[in-house]
């Protein structure tokens, strides 16, 4: 079945830092990838999404590229602040008819001033 | 619009209780969904639903039943509250078609305690 895997964490920065969250993935045919991030105590929200190879997401200075060659979806950030400490979501969405998203288990990010 | 709403937040329970905790979406999603967050294992998902009147089994069903009698709503009923229930619950709502389909919405969670 599909999968998702992410970089354990915490990953733990200097504000300013540069980040690099990896996120692999495997499914049929060509799913459609996400980021989701959920600061504390709230629920996930959207972050990114590509839906086809080589397409860009960006979104608040974060980006990941869904390369399909290495079915990979890593995202990464030039320079962090503080307030983008969050657990951060890596999901994918298979094409067909799935219903069902598959989520990896989360990479926490915690930035120090 | 309130997106996807979640009544309670906060919830203790004793072992044995039931309770129903609420879900219900503004943005006439077809799918909707039930998931548990528990430490160092990322989102588990409950139940699943693709529309008034179907519903479905997720990854972890046992001890939880659902319903969805409208678009809107979809509860989560635990009839006999165990221990192991512990958790943080999360509703999630998407739409399965259009430019923006399975990007998930998600509820700000309920957090329950059994003792």
């Amino acid at each position: 079945g599909d999968s998702v895997t992410q970089m354990e964490g915490p990953v733990t920065l200097s504000e300013e830092a540069f980040l690099t969250i990896n996120c692999t993935y495997t499914a049929t045919g060509y799913p459609s990838l996400f980021w989701y991030v959920q600061y504390p105590g709230e629920g996930l929200q959207l972050l990114l999404k590509a839906t086809k190879a080589d397409d860009k997401g960006s979104n608040k200075g974060f980006e990941a590229t869904y390369r399909k060659e290495t079915t990979s979806f890593h995202l990464e950030k030039g320079s962090v602040q503080v307030s983008d400490s969050a657990v951060y979501f890596c999901a994918s969405y298979a094409s067909g008819g799935s219903y069902i998203p598959t989520f990896g288990r989360g990479t926490s990010l915690i930035v120090h001033p | 619009n309130a997106g996807v709403t979640q009544t309670p937040k906060f919830q203790v329970l004793k072992t044995g209780q039931s309770m129903t905790l609420q879900c219900a979406q503004d943005m006439n999603h077809e799918y909707m969904s039930w998931y548990r967050q528990d430490p160092g294992m990322g989102l588990r998902l409950i139940h699943y639903s693709v529309g008034a009147g179907i519903t479905d089994q997720g990854e972890v069903p046992n001890g939880y039943n659902v319903s969805r009698s409208t678009t809107e709503d979809f509860p989560l009923r635990l009839l006999s509250a165990a221990p192991s229930q512990t958790s943080v619950y999360f509703c999630a709502s998407s739409l399965l078609a259009g430019s923006s389909y399975n990007e998930q919405f998600f509820g700000p969670g309920t957090r329950l305690t059994v003792l």
